[in-house]
């Protein structure tokens, strides 16, 4: 299955920054996907990232806090904008293949 | 967003111990994926299940597809320490452009 690198693994940022989070698969993917995980819960979708096209964002996640890239089937990053405490938490990048679902090792993003 | 329902919640059990957990849906799904998730790593896949009724080992871990395709559930056999950490269900469709649909977690403790 693809293995993924997701950096930065963590960081801690001013509120009204923003953080670009880089997602790298080891081969071509059809599907990626952006989650955000509070610690010790389940994952929440952000968006699919497609391809050549603007992404497809779940209810309560808007592409102008979240603006996304896919520029090619190995490559996506994830910005988060205009940051507040609120947005603390764990990003998770997934690609999809024929055998399931890869994640990234995470993004621990502190914001203060 | 539509959750799985995952129990238990939360297990404490002996080393040596066999552990069971399970998934059940509202609505049915083509393939089921188990997970795990250590602490500050991204969920890894365990087991993938695609056919109903399908029942699939790997090591000391079995999972089974449910016949109604609504549910799954995860045994683990013999529980050593490495095992503690989080363990997710998750379901898909083909038709939903595979979005994952997770449940809550289980969250394992072994004690020595």
């Amino acid at each position: 299955s693809a293995v993924i690198s997701q950096k930065p693994s963590r960081d801690i940022c001013q509120r009204g920054t923003s953080l670009t989070i880089q997602c790298q698969v080891d081969s071509q993917v059809t599907m990626m996907f952006w989650y955000r995980q509070q610690p010790g819960q389940s994952l929440t979708l952000i968006a699919t990232a497609n391809q050549g096209s603007e992404a497809t964002y779940e209810s309560g996640f808007v592409i102008d806090k979240f603006p996304i890239s896919r520029p090619n089937l190995t490559f996506s990053t994830l910005t988060v904008s205009n940051m507040s405490p609120e947005d603390s938490s764990i990003y998770l990048c997934s690609a999809g293949d024929n055998y399931g679902y890869t994640f990234g090792s995470g993004t621990r993003l502190t914001v203060v | 967003g539509q959750q799985l329902n995952q129990s238990p919640q939360s297990m404490f059990i002996q080393e040596g111990e066999d552990v069971s957990m399970n998934c059940t849906s509202s609505s049915i799904f083509n393939t089921w994926l188990w997970y795990k998730q250590d602490p500050g790593e991204g969920p890894v896949l365990l087991i993938a299940l695609y056919k109903a009724g399908e029942l699939t080992s790997n090591g000391r871990l079995t999972a089974q597809f449910g016949t109604t395709r609504k549910d799954s559930f995860l045994n683990i056999s013999a529980s050593i320490p490495s095992d503690v950490g989080i363990y997710f269900c998750a379901g898909y469709n083909a038709g939903n452009n595979r979005k994952l649909i997770w449940g809550l977690g289980t969250s394992l403790a072994v004690n020595p």
